[in-house]
């Protein structure tokens, strides 16, 4: 059974740096792999979807990567900022059902 | 576009009781997937639609169920509530195409259980 581990669980910078989030998954046999954010409360943002022929994907201040042979994704974000104070979840996609990791809950202070 | 919506937004039931969630797609898309969120267990899995058909089943008790109708609006019944029912329930829609399975989710309905 697929298992997806995000760490950390838990994150706080300060405004304006670099920071990675990490996704580890336990089955590379997967179709893609999709990158949100959830504020609280509310339902889940999509941010990035590589598929599992890419290595990375880039949207703004985020770059996501894949490495299917060692179950890896990260999720880079350049200088951040309060607004994206939020939780961070990965999901993969494998054989037709999505697997969700248990999220990074980042604070970015201003 | 219009996004994924859910109706209603928030409920209260009591055991024993059921419930009726309703999930609107994006235009366009054919599959509709529903999920659990619990603080405890995150976001599980519950079922995905697609054609009016449920394509994948996670593992959850028969008490919940699904349907999609020909326009691709799909509804969640869970009979005779439990506490532990309580829980955000998110669905999300995709094309559905092999060749693109993003996923887009509504804003959720929350579910108390009392």
């Amino acid at each position: 059974k697929q298992e997806v581990t995000q760490i950390p669980a838990a994150l706080s910078v300060p405004e304006g740096e670099n920071l990675v989030l990490n996704c580890s998954f336990t089955d590379s046999a997967i179709y893609n792999l999709q990158w949100f954010r959830q504020d609280p409360g509310k339902g889940l943002t999509s941010l990035l979807l590589i598929q599992s022929s890419q290595r990375e994907q880039t949207s703004g201040r985020l770059n996501a990567s894949l490495d299917k042979s060692s179950g890896r994704s990260t999720l880079y974000i350049a200088a951040s900022q309060p607004g994206d104070s939020a939780t961070y979840l990965c999901a993969v996609l494998n054989f037709n059902k999505f697997y969700f990791g248990s999220g990074t809950k980042l604070n970015v202070k201003p | 576009k219009a996004g994924v919506t859910q109706t209603p937004r928030y409920l209260i039931k009591t055991r024993g009781q059921q419930v009726t969630l309703s999930c609107s797609p994006i235009s366009g898309h054919r599959s509709v997937s529903w999920y659990q969120q619990t603080p405890g267990q995150g976001l599980q899995f519950l079922f995905e639609y697609f054609s009016e058909t449920q394509r994948n089943k996670g593992n959850f008790p028969g008490r919940f169920s699904g349907r999609q109708f020909s326009n691709s609006r799909s509804e969640m019944n869970v009979s005779t509530l439990e506490l532990g029912d309580s829980a955000l329930y998110l669905c999300a829609s995709s094309p559905g195409r092999t060749t693109n399975n993003e996923q887009f989710f509504g804003p959720g309905t929350r579910l108390t259980v009392l």
